[in-house]
């Protein structure tokens, strides 16, 4: 089946910009969506289809997505922004479905 | 405002089962697909099931296949989730989530606790 791979940690300074990595086997062939989970809370969509930004979503979250690896980039990070952070895609070439990173943790120093 | 309001959770001995329930309101529930997803404690994001808008599609993880059921009542705009068999290893909270296509997962509820143990 096919595998997600994310770093487990990210810290970056606020203000600076933060960059969380995806990888997996011809990834930039299929559409990654990411989800923010703060503590204690339910994961909320943050990119879709590897660049598009539901509504109330800031603009500081952007998404690419090429070859084997697809990049969440958190611009100009803020305190909030801490969280865990999970890339997703929708493998149809077997019968799971929704295939998760492992998740990576985002730590605002 | 979308709201997903999942219910049904609880303590259940090993073998046992447990009805998840889903209320949603806030948008048109019979154009959605509609899926599980469950967190272990401490883990990450691990997809359930999906269903189709008209429930003419079902699709599971190969580790509940045979042992849980998605269902969905459109005219109560209500997803539920049957869970048989239960084991220590399908504790987790479990997420009932929603999307137009079948892809990604707009909305997402806050989530209810199953605990399997003896």
């Amino acid at each position: 089946s096919y595998v997600l791979t994310q770093p487990p940690s990210v810290s970056v300074a606020p203000g600076q910009t933060a960059r969380i990595t995806c990888g997996g086997n011809n990834i930039g062939s299929k559409s990654v969506h990411w989800y923010q989970q703060k503590p204690g809370q339910a994961p909320v969509l943050v990119v879709y289809d590897d660049s598009d930004r539901p509504s109330g979503i800031p603009e500081r979250f952007s998404g690419s997505n090429s070859g084997n690896t697809a990049t969440l980039t958190i611009s100009r990070v803020e305190a909030g922004d801490e969280a865990d952070y999970y890339c997703q895609v929708w493998d149809s070439s077997s019968d799971l479905h929704w295939v998760f990173g492992g998740g990576t943790k985002l730590t605002v120093l | 405002e979308v709201q997903l309001v999942e219910s049904g959770g609880g303590l259940v001995q090993p073998g046992g089962s447990l009805r998840l329930s889903c209320a949603a309101s806030g948008f048109t529930f019979s154009s959605y697909w509609m899926s599980w997803v469950r967190q272990a404690p401490g883990k990450g994001l691990e997809w359930v099931a999906n269903i189709k808008q008209d429930g003419s599609e079902k699709y599971y993880v190969d580790s509940v296949k045979g042992r849980f059921t998605i269902s969905r009542d459109n005219a109560k705009n209500s997803l539920y989730l049957q869970m048989n068999s239960l084991r220590a290893e399908d504790t987790a909270v479990y997420y009932c989530a929603s999307g137009l296509e079948m892809v990604y997962a707009s909305y997402w509820g806050q989530g209810t606790l199953v605990t399997v143990s003896s």
